[in-house]
């Protein structure tokens, strides 16, 4: 049992860019979510999906696309990659919801230069 | 403005010195307070849910309390594998249903020197 996993775990891009986070979970959670993670804030919301082919915007939604194809697969895509968008990305799933106990992923770290 | 305040921002203790981490909070209505634990490169890990205030979680060496104001997050007697940051994190209520009334408090760094 991998929990949620992400790839790549490290990025650099270049302004303009685009590219796609990875992120599974093999525990069967209807409940997953992205999350950003910036010096001297809190982790802070993008996406989230209910299910597989229901998604819905977060907290900072803008510039970031997602889909959920299957229960397992949550990916985040960057249009077109800003400097503000250097952050740490966590993905995390829940069996209950986001009110719930979350497992989150070990974070993909992106670079926009 | 719904708000998760956590201090202090480091700590530092002897191995064995117990101390508490706190998590102030003002929101529209509480509707759970969530603590996890985040070690460096890596992702949060769930440590305790707490509902209504007065409720106590307790996991090896930490106890987990909540009022109507704030959270404690306590550690006693700790050991060098207890360095962390630790996060808070706050479900508020919300008039309309959604995942943007969870809030997440910008963590107390916690190192426990030998």
């Amino acid at each position: 049992n991998a929990g949620v996993t992400q790839t790549p775990k490290f990025q650099v891009l270049k302004t303009g860019q685009s590219m796609t986070l990875q992120c599974a979970q093999d525990m069967n959670h209807e409940y997953m979510s992205w999350y950003r993670q910036d010096p001297g804030m809190g982790l802070r919301l993008i996406h989230y999906s209910v299910g597989a082919g229901i998604t819905d915007q977060g907290e900072v939604p803008n510039g970031y696309n997602v889909s959920r194809s299957t229960t397992e697969d949550f990916p985040l895509r960057l249009l077109s990659a800003a400097p503000s968008q250097t952050s740490v990305y966590f993905c995390a799933s829940s069996s209950q919801g986001f009110y719930y106990e979350q497992y989150f992923g070990p974070g993909t770290r992106l670079t926009v230069t | 403005e719904d708000q998760v305040t956590q201090s202090p921002e480091a700590l530092r203790l002897q191995e064995g010195e117990s101390s508490s981490l706190n998590c102030s909070y003002t929101v529209s209505g509480l509707r759970g307070l969530f603590w996890y634990r985040q070690d460096p490169g890596k992702g949060p890990e769930f440590l305790f849910t707490l509902y209504s205030a007065g409720e106590e979680k307790e996991k090896e060496r930490l106890k987990a309390t909540l009022t109507k104001k704030e959270s404690f997050l306590h550690i006693t007697a700790p050991k060098p594998e207890d360095s962390a940051t630790y996060l808070c994190a706050v479900q508020a209520a919300a008039e309309l249903t959604g995942a943007n009334n969870l809030f997440f408090g910008t963590g107390t760094r916690l190192t426990v020197i030998p």
